[in-house]
């Protein structure tokens, strides 16, 4: 069972560039979680997603962020026109159902020059 | 909305002693569960202990255990025999009714050899 498997490891993206952060839940588990942590800070809540369908997307800012979750595939977060503030790593997680435990990736640490 | 809190940023513990790691959180639910996570260098986020807010009986994982004091709204983590592998960025985090994991900022804990 390899985990949670978040590629790429780390990002390097321009001013105004794409940034695509990928997300393979664990075998059997079809709810993620994407969370985004700043220096010195903890983890903030991002979106939630089962499979085609996003549940709660109440931390996602509004503007250029979008992530899906498709029928056969990882679950993807999508950044458009990236900010310096954008900088932060970027962690995925994975649960089997809703209150069980939920299994963190390695996260993507995206720097934006 | 709730909130969490490590009022600790920084901690150290001597090899082979214990150390306790403060957590409060603020909710107005009544059924929650309440979690301590290890970030190594590596930047992997470990669940380490898990704790459900209905049970009375503190968690314990081995050399980790719980002081979960519900009225008060804390939750601390004890390490005994602290190990130089237990070095590393902790966080406490609350779940309620919905799939949201909210973290603490974190706690940075040095083990002296």
């Amino acid at each position: 069972n390899a985990g949670v498997m978040q590629n790429p490891r780390h990002l390097v993206r321009r001013r105004g560039q794409e940034a695509r952060l990928r997300c393979s839940p664990m075998k059997g588990h079809s709810h993620v979680y994407w969370y985004r942590q700043l220096p010195e800070e903890g983890l903030k809540f991002m979106v939630y997603l089962q499979k085609e369908n996003i549940i709660d997307e109440s931390g996602m800012p509004k503007e250029r962020f979008s992530a899906e979750f498709p029928k056969e595939g990882p679950s993807i977060l999508r950044i458009q026109q990236v900010v310096r503030g954008d900088s932060a790593a970027y962690f995925c997680a994975s649960s089997q159902e809703e209150g069980n435990g939920y299994t963190f990736g390695s996260g993507t640490r995206l720097t934006v020059v | 909305a709730q909130t969490v809190t490590q009022s600790q940023p920084e901690m150290s513990v001597q090899e082979a002693e214990t150390v306790t790691l403060s957590c409060t959180y603020d909710t107005s639910e009544s059924d929650y569960y309440l979690f301590w996570y290890k970030q190594p260098p590596s930047r992997q986020m470990i669940l380490v202990i898990r704790q459900e807010a209905y049970k009375q009986q503190n968690a314990t994982e081995n050399r980790f255990s719980v002081n979960f004091q519900k009225a008060a709204k804390s939750f601390s983590l004890k390490i005994s025999d602290s190990q130089l592998g237990d070095a590393a960025m902790y966080f406490c985090a609350y779940k309620g009714g919905s799939e949201k994991l909210v973290f603490g900022k974190g706690m940075k804990l040095t083990v002296n050899p």
